[in-house]
């Protein structure tokens, strides 16, 4: 079956510096991968769409500058949260789908990363 | 905007026990529903999807069964195992592939 693979699953750091993350379909390849958010107790929430070869579309009060996103290939898109602040510490997870089915086909998502600012 | 409810938020059954696990959403208008399940910390797996033209899906001891006209789907889980144990999320499929998920249920199973 198709693997999304994601890392780093854990990362801690200090307030205001910036961490990457990457997001890795490993057997397929995805013209198009999503970036979602889970704070405590809550639901998945979308934060942005990101487009092999074109800008990322984000979600509305997501902060494009704060989450850069880059989809440079056709099997990696990474999420950079810039001069992180201890209310950005969630649980980031990405979901990609194989570039030629439609809507019948489920989404992969990777195991997530659970960041945490100091 | 859609919204997707799952019911109860918590379940504590015993080993052995059948059970079922219910999603409502607002919006009719969806491609797909899917079913997944969530360990404490990791991520996502796909259990069962169900296309919109269906009514049910079944693998295993699971099956799925989806009302579009009245948004609801619903998660059944025969002969629960305490390795069934974990956060069962409900999402619909939007346009452009975007999911809306529930808060989801937590289950225990006990042995």
């Amino acid at each position: 079956g198709a693997v999304v693979s994601q890392h780093p699953s854990r990362v801690i750091c200090k307030s205001g510096t910036s961490v990457k993350i990457e997001c890795r379909s490993l057997d397929f390849q995805a013209t198009t991968m999503f970036w979602y958010r889970q704070f405590p107790k809550q639901s998945l929430m979308l934060m942005a769409t990101s487009n092999e070869g074109s800008k990322a579309t984000y979600e509305q009060g997501v902060e494009k500058d704060k989450f850069l996103i880059n989809h440079a290939s056709l099997t990696l898109s990474t999420l950079t949260v810039t001069s992180a602040h201890p209310e950005d510490s969630s649980f980031y997870i990405c979901s990609a789908r194989p570039g030629a089915r439609g809507y019948n086909s489920p989404l992969h998502f990777g195991n997530g990363t659970r960041l945490t600012v100091t | 905007k859609q919204e997707v409810t799952q019911i109860p938020a918590a379940l504590s059954v015993p080993e052995g026990e059948n059970l079922v696990l219910n999603c409502s959403f607002t919006d009719s208008a969806i491609y797909n529903l899917q079913w997944f399940r969530q360990d404490p910390g990791k991520g996502l797996t796909s259990l069962l999807l169900i296309q919109s033209s269906q009514r049910e899906q079944t693998s295993g001891r699971l099956n799925a069964s989806l009302d579009k006209s009245s948004g609801r789907s619903t998660l059944y889980i025969a002969a629960s195992q305490p390795g069934d144990s974990a956060t069962y999320l409900c999402a619909v499929i939007r346009s452009n592939y975007k999911l809306t998920f529930g808060k989801g249920t937590l289950l225990t199973v006990n042995p």
